[in-house]
C-alpha cells in the first residue's frame, strides 16, 4: 500500500465548475497536510496546508481533513485555466522532518 | 535575492564527470531537503539537514553526496552518474522544531534539470 495515495487523473473539469481532488494516506500518526501545484516543467508551489480536521478555506482553494478516515482533499472554487496542473498531496508524520511523502500527483486540465 | 535558490538550472553531463548542484535559501529556515523527480513518479526524498542533523535515506547510491556547510548553504556533490539519474533535483528549505507541525511548511527552488549521457 502506497503512503500516500493520489488518482493520477487527468481529472477534466469544465471552466467556472468546482475541481475536486482527493488523497488518502496509511500513517494514522500524521498531523500536517500539505498541497502543492506543479506547472510543467516547473517546481512545487504550496498552495495550503492543514492540520485540524474539518475545512480551511482560502480564497477559491478549500482543503478539507478528515482523520478519522485518513483523507483530505482539496476542492478548487469557479475553476479557471490556469488551475491546470499537476497537484501534489503531501503528508507529514509529527515525529520527523525526513518523514514527509508525497503522493504522484494528479493531473488536473479546466477546459474552457 | 529572496526564497529558494538552484544552480545550475540545466546540467548536462557524462557518467565520468563530477558535478556539484547548488542550493541557497533566503527564508531563515533551518531544515533543507534535496528530492529527486523522474516522470510519472512521486518526489523522492533523498537527503535532509534538519537542525544540523543528516538524516539520509538509504536507498541513495554513494554516488550522490550532499553537503551542508551551514544552514542556508545545501550542495549535492555528483560523481559516476547512470543515464538513469537524469532528473528534476529540487530543493526545499523548511523551518522545523521538534515543538510540533506549524513550521515545516517546505518551499521549494526552481529544480535542476539534470541529464546524464
Amino acid at each position: 500500500q502506497k503512503e500516500v495515495e493520489q488518482n493520477s487523473g487527468p481529472l477534466s473539469v469544465p471552466e467556472g465548475a468546482i475541481a475536486s481532488l482527493n488523497c488518502t494516506y496509511s500513517d494514522r500518526g500524521s498531523q500536517s497536510f500539505f498541497w502543492y501545484r506543479q506547472y510543467s516543467g516547473k517546481s512545487p508551489e504550496l498552495i495550503m496546508f492543514i492540520y485540524s480536521n474539518g475545512d480551511k478555506e482560502d480564497g477559491r482553494f478549500t482543503a478539507q481533513l478528515n482523520k478519522a478516515s485518513q483523507y483530505v482533499s482539496l476542492l478548487i472554487r469557479d475553476s479557471q485555466p490556469s488551475d491546470s496542473a499537476t497537484y501534489l498531496c503531501a503528508v507529514n508524520a509529527y515525529s520527523s522532518a525526513s518523514k514527509i511523502i508525497f503522493g504522484s500527483g494528479t493531473r488536473l486540465s479546466i477546459r474552457p | 535575492e529572496t526564497g529558494v535558490t538552484q544552480t545550475p538550472r540545466h546540467l548536462v553531463m557524462g557518467m565520468t564527470n563530477k558535478k556539484s548542484l547548488k542550493c541557497e535559501q533566503h527564508l531563515g529556515h533551518n531544515a533543507m531537503y534535496w528530492y529527486k523527480q523522474s516522470a510519472k513518479k512521486p518526489l523522492e526524498l533523498m537527503f535532509v539537514y534538519s537542525l544540523e542533523e543528516r538524516v539520509e535515506n538509504n536507498s541513495v547510491p554513494s554516488r550522490f553526496s550532499p553537503e551542508c556547510p551551514n544552514s542556508s548553504h545545501l550542495f549535492l556533490h555528483l560523481h559516476t552518474l547512470q543515464p538513469e539519474d537524469s532528473a528534476l533535483y529540487l530543493c526545499a528549505s523548511s523551518r522545523w522544531t521538534s515543538g510540533g507541525p506549524s513550521t515545516d511548511t517546505q518551499y521549494f527552488g526552481p529544480g535542476t534539470r539534470l541529464t546524464v549521457l
